[in-house]
């Protein structure tokens, strides 16, 4: 299967700081990738929809101005969380769909991202 | 709106045991309904999905889905479940004209004893 990597897979910053977490899509193209929040025993909320090329997409509710998102090229995506504080703190976790197999209606998942803000 | 309402949280089967877990959907449209496997840590895995056609789907690790739509139901299950299948389980809804905006079940934790 096609495979979705995150960097870091887990990191630790001070509150205030700016955290920049990436997604690739290592063996095939994805025009559009997603970025999901995770908290403890909690389901997957879309935070939002990220368009190769062009401004993402945010859900209801998402800051846009705390949650940036940038898809420069086809095979990688990041979301750089601003100024982040203790409630940010949460496991981020991006999705890629293959250009060529949108019919499919498969999403590959990468392995997460958890983020700690002391 | 649509929403999937897993209503087991928690899950505790002896391995070799069957396995059924629930998932209800209400959706406006033709739902397009998957699940998912995410152990500890980890992403999330797709073990199978339902588009159209035959109403009982086969998955990976043994798993299979059966898409009932009178009852807006996608019931996942395993007749004999191994210590590795200890995992939260997601079913999730989407549509094809947002492929990957998906709506995600709040999540059943499956724990397998021995």
């Amino acid at each position: 299967g096609a495979v979705v990597s995150q960097h870091p897979s887990w990191v630790i910053c001070k509150s205030g700081t700016s955290v920049k977490i990436e997604c690739r899509s290592l063996d095939f193209q994805a025009t559009t990738m997603f970025w999901y929040r995770q908290f403890p025993k909690q389901s997957l909320m879309l935070m939002a929809t990220s368009n190769e090329g062009s401004k993402a997409t945010y859900e209801q509710g998402v800051e846009k101005d705390k949650f940036l998102i940038n898809h420069a090229s086809l095979t990688l995506s990041t979301l750089t969380v601003t100024s982040a504080h203790p409630e940010d703190s949460s496991f981020y976790i991006c999705s890629a769909r293959d250009k060529d197999r949108v019919r499919t209606g498969e999403l590959f998942f990468g392995e997460g991202s958890r983020l700690t803000v002391l | 709106a649509q929403s999937v309402t897993q209503p087991d949280i928690h899950i505790t089967v002896s391995e070799g045991a069957s396995l059924e877990l629930r998932c209800n959907y209400s959706y406006g449209a033709t739902p397009y309904l998957f699940w998912y496997v995410q152990s500890p840590g980890q992403g999330l895995q797709l073990l199978l999905k339902y588009f159209s056609g035959d109403t009982l789907v086969q998955g990976i690790k043994g798993f299979e889905a059966e898409f009932k739509r009178s009852q807006s139901s996608f019931n996942l299950r395993k007749p004999s479940v191994h210590w590795s299948d200890a995992a939260e389980y997601f079913c999730a809804v989407g549509a094809i004209a947002s492929w990957g905006k998906l709506q995600f079940g709040a999540g059943t934790q499956v724990v397998v004893t021995p």
